[in-house]
């Protein structure tokens, strides 16, 4: 089946610097790519829509400029979290649109901010 | 935002034994799916079923659609250690994005 990886699988930095985690579809081009956030025992939440080749579209009370989404080509997209604080600390997972219109999840990359 | 509720929001039973999962939603879908998701894992899609699909099988999964109460639920018979995981309900908003409910976590005990 096809399959989406994550890079990190996990990452741990110091309140302030920017993180970024990495989202590809590994046998298949997406044009859509979502990246949701999930924090512990709560479900996923929606941030963002990213577009390959245009300007992602942000969930109601994401921080477009603290969460910077560039869906580079059609396997790649990528999510930095700046300036990032403890509160952002959490499990950020990535899926992609196959053609199918099936979507594929990533593992998920786990964000600790000291 | 949540389309909706799960319910139990937490579910321990014996190995051997079935567990149902309740998912209620919001609006009108196309399709809910339902998904399965291992402790600090990614999420592992598991069934869809249609609008105008009242009950769909595979393997020891049987999941129900009633869209007249706006509600869904997974069955899964003859569980295993192995079933152990948070199970989420998940229905379209617009065109591809997918909304979750808050999940069940279902633990089976050997």
């Amino acid at each position: 089946g096809a399959v989406v990886s994550q890079h990190p699988s996990w990452v741990i930095c110091k309140s302030g610097t920017s993180v970024k985690i990495e989202c590809r579809s590994l046998d298949f081009q997406a044009t859509t790519m979502f990246w949701y956030r999930q924090f512990p025992k709560q479900s996923l939440m929606l941030m963002a829509t990213s577009n390959e080749g245009s300007k992602a579209t942000y969930e109601q009370g994401v921080e477009k400029d603290k969460f910077l989404i560039n869906h580079a080509s059609l396997t790649l997209s990528t999510l930095t979290v700046t300036s990032a604080h403890p509160e952002d600390s959490s499990f950020y997972i990535c899926s992609a649109i196959s053609r199918l219109d099936t979507q594929y999840f990533g593992p998920g990359t786990r964000l600790t901010v000291l | 935002s949540q389309q909706g509720e799960e319910d139990p929001q937490a579910l321990s039973i014996q190995e051997g034994e079935n567990a149902t999962m309740n998912c209620s939603y919001k609006t009108s879908i196309n399709n809910l799916q339902w998904y399965r998701q291992n402790s600090g894992r990614g999420l592992v899609h598991l069934i869809l079923i249609r609008s105008n699909e009242r009950e769909k099988h595979s393997g020891r999964l049987r999941v129900t659609l009633d869209t007249s109460k706006k509600s869904s639920s997974l069955l899964i018979t003859a569980s295993r250690a192995a079933d152990t995981a948070s199970y989420f309900c998940a229905t379209p908003q617009g065109a591809q994005k997918l909304v979750f409910g808050q999940g069940t976590r279902l633990t089976i005990n050997p």
